[in-house]
């Protein structure tokens, strides 16, 4: 059983660019989460994706955009990048069905924003 | 905003039993109470979870009090590579709300 992976694993970027951060989703999952961590605090979720369509959205701008493939893997894009962008960013996967289902993380991305 | 309440630290000697509580008054009916930790600069990892019972695994327990107000986690005999920071959520319908979690330092 393959674990949830991310990448890259460090990325540098400068205010105003853009940023597409990648995740591969645990073997036999279909839905896929978004978090952003800063320093300091408890992940923040961005969005989340089920059958390639987004379900369910945190308090993050229309600048966080994502998708997800048929093959359940997700992108997450961030457009014009603020300095505040700079976090981990992690991706967690999950089997939805009836009753609860526990997600997955993956290492996350740290991405810095000069 | 998270809705569970959660001491900032705590230590606990290594080989001992950790008590961490949570509170989590406005749980509604249908929202589990979910437990996640986190090492430093890694991923967070499934922990246990629960809705009335008492649940355990191979890593943990978890007792909910009976009006579901509140919950402690038990790491039975916990080892220095326990030291995390540990998250205690209410599980929605889509994403989990993180608050800033209990960092628990196991003292050898």
């Amino acid at each position: 059983e393959t674990g949830v992976t991310q990448s890259p694993t460090h990325l540098i970027k400068t205010r105003g660019q853009q940023v597409t951060l990648r995740c591969s989703s645990q073997s036999g999952h279909n839905t896929v989460s978004w978090y952003q961590q800063a320093l300091g605090q408890g992940p923040q979720f961005i969005f989340q994706y089920y059958r390639e369509e987004e379900n369910g959205r945190g308090n993050f701008p229309p600048r966080f955009s994502g998708l997800q493939f048929p093959n359940y893997s997700s992108e997450l894009n961030v457009n014009a990048l603020e300095l505040d962008d700079s976090a981990l960013y992690l991706c967690a996967s999950s089997l939805r069905g009836p009753g609860p289902n526990e997600q997955f993380f993956g290492p996350g991305t740290r991405l810095t924003v000069l | 905003d998270a809705k569970t309440t959660q001491p900032t630290s705590m230590d606990c000697a290594e080989g001992r039993a950790a008590n961490l509580p949570c509170n989590h008054s406005t749980i509604s009916g249908n929202e589990y109470v979910y437990w996640y930790r986190q090492i430093h600069s890694q991923g967070p990892q499934y922990i246990i979870h629960g809705l009335k019972n008492n649940e355990t695994n191979e890593m943990a327990s978890l007792i909910i009090t009976e009006d579901r107000k509140s919950s402690t986690l038990i790491l039975p005999h916990a080892t220095l590579r326990d030291t995390a920071v540990y998250y205690c959520i209410n599980r929605g319908a889509d994403g989990l709300t993180f608050g800033k979690g209990t960092h628990l330092i196991i003292q050898p």
